[in-house]
């Protein structure tokens, strides 16, 4: 019974690619996040969401866009890949904004 | 600008030693502060949390960390490391005003030999 669940897990695609990855939580949370984790294992937070509003966007190209249907989903859309982009994306979720969050399992995106 | 310093990239341990993991803070008021753990192709796991009260406290697999303001640090430790523990241990801090962004450390990979 997952609480944070991502797919795919693994994802290989080439540069120029459209990609999206989905995200699902069933903890009844209303905030959701994207982060992404590079190379060298640092995680830096991309997007929160609370009750389906954008609340944070760090700053990331808008080659990438986090659409939230509903409090239970976040899906990270991401056009024109590029090898850069190759990293683990994690999606979390929190019960509010001072609660800690809990993570999915995470995507491996490769870009070839 | 808030940043998290773990200055351990890479700790090996014997199976029952003790362990600690070291962990330093840049924020100006009292932050939330979390241990998460990752075991490698998995996703992260919280091992424990301070948002304040005792300042030390206790988490899920026999973890324990100590809040130190003086020394703005958030150190875990464990005083029997099991060949389980060997995995990547992440800090991180939430803005005591807005906990919707974690800035998290670099992480610490921990070894465990028999």
């Amino acid at each position: 019974d997952t609480a944070v669940s991502q797919t795919p897990k693994y994802l290989v695609t080439q540069m120029g690619n459209d990609k999206s990855i989905k995200c699902e939580q069933n903890l009844g949370h209303d905030t959701m996040y994207w982060y992404k984790q590079d190379s060298k294992k640092f995680l830096k937070i991309m997007f929160s969401y609370n009750n389906k509003e954008l609340i944070i966007n760090e700053t990331v190209p808008n080659r990438f866009s986090p659409k939230s249907p509903d409090k239970a989903h976040l899906n990270l859309h991401i056009n024109s890949l590029e090898l850069g982009d190759s990293a683990v994306y994690f999606c979390a979720s929190s019960h509010s904004t001072n609660t800690e969050a809990f993570f999915g399992q995470g995507t491996r995106l490769t870009v070839v | 600008a808030q940043s998290v310093t773990q200055p351990d990239i890479h700790i090996t341990v014997s199976e029952g030693a003790s362990l600690e993991l070291r962990c330093n803070y840049s924020y100006g008021a009292t932050p939330y502060l979390f241990w998460y753990v990752q075991s490698p192709g998995q996703g992260l796991q919280l091992l424990l949390k301070y948002f304040s009260g005792d300042t030390l406290v206790q988490g899920i697999k026999g973890f324990e960390a100590e809040f130190k303001r003086s020394q703005s640090s958030f150190n875990l430790r464990k005083p029997s490391v099991h060949w389980s523990d060997a995995a990547e241990y992440f800090c991180a801090v939430g803005l005591s005003y807005n906990t919707d962004k974690l800035i998290f450390g670099t992480g610490t990979r921990l070894q465990v030999f028999p």
